[in-house]
């Protein structure tokens, strides 16, 4: 198995630019994570899915961020438009029975 | 709210000493994971506990669940360089919470 396979691995991008992170799961996983990495915060849950639904977006910081699952394989977090503060590692996970795989992560730069 | 904490947040030890790190956490979980980070990494899963009284050993780090006083510890034996790196236990309640992460230096 390939595991958790995120795109692109890094992004340097300009304030105001849309922003597009890409996520396959590990086949089989019915929870998908978005999570998001910085020095000061920690690692902060973004939002799951459960079978392809939303479950809890309640750490989506703004309506800048949104996030989809249209199918078992393929997940995006959007940011639109991006913001310095956004700059980060976003992790993606996903989760079968009670192992949870991350991947590389994507991180962002937006200057 | 789930609440998850560590302590020590920082943790320089010698090689060969032993030391815990603690993982408490807030509300009613079936289930903690701890993981390792090495810097520019992603998260490595380590355990995975799944019942009170869980103890699970890989090497020198062992590491144990206690549900009904809500507290994890992840036991160092012996530590060596190799085991420097950001340690983080995480929650399951629906979603996966992690706590702040220990960092932990082992110097020669």
């Amino acid at each position: 198995d390939a595991g958790v396979i995120q795109s692109p691995r890094h992004e340097v991008t300009e304030m105001g630019q849309e922003v597009t992170l890409r996520c396959k799961p590990i086949s089989g996983h019915d929870y998908l994570f978005w999570y998001r990495q910085t020095m000061m915060r920690g690692l902060e849950l973004l939002i799951y899915f459960n079978n392809n639904v939303p479950i809890d977006d309640s750490g989506m910081p703004e309506d800048r961020f949104s996030a989809k699952m249209p199918n078992a394989s393929f997940s995006t977090l959007k940011i639109q438009p991006s913001e310095p503060r956004d700059s980060a590692v976003y992790f993606c996970a996903s989760s079968g029975a009670n192992t949870i795989y991350f991947g590389e992560g994507s991180w962002l730069t937006v200057v | 709210e789930l609440k998850v904490e560590q302590n020590p947040l920082f943790l320089s030890m010698q090689e060969g000493k032993n030391y815990t790190i603690y993982c408490n956490y807030s509300t009613t979980s079936d289930r903690l994971y701890w993981y390792r980070q090495d810097p520019g990494k992603s998260l490595e899963s380590l355990f995975v506990l799944l019942s009170n009284g869980a103890v699970k050993q890989e090497g020198r780090l062992m590491a144990s669940l206690d549900t009904k006083a809500r507290l994890s510890t992840l036991h160092i034996t012996a530590a060596v360089h190799d085991l420097s790196a950001t340690y983080f236990c995480a929650v399951v309640t629906g979603k996966l919470i992690f706590g702040q992460g220990t960092t932990l230096q082992v110097k020669p």
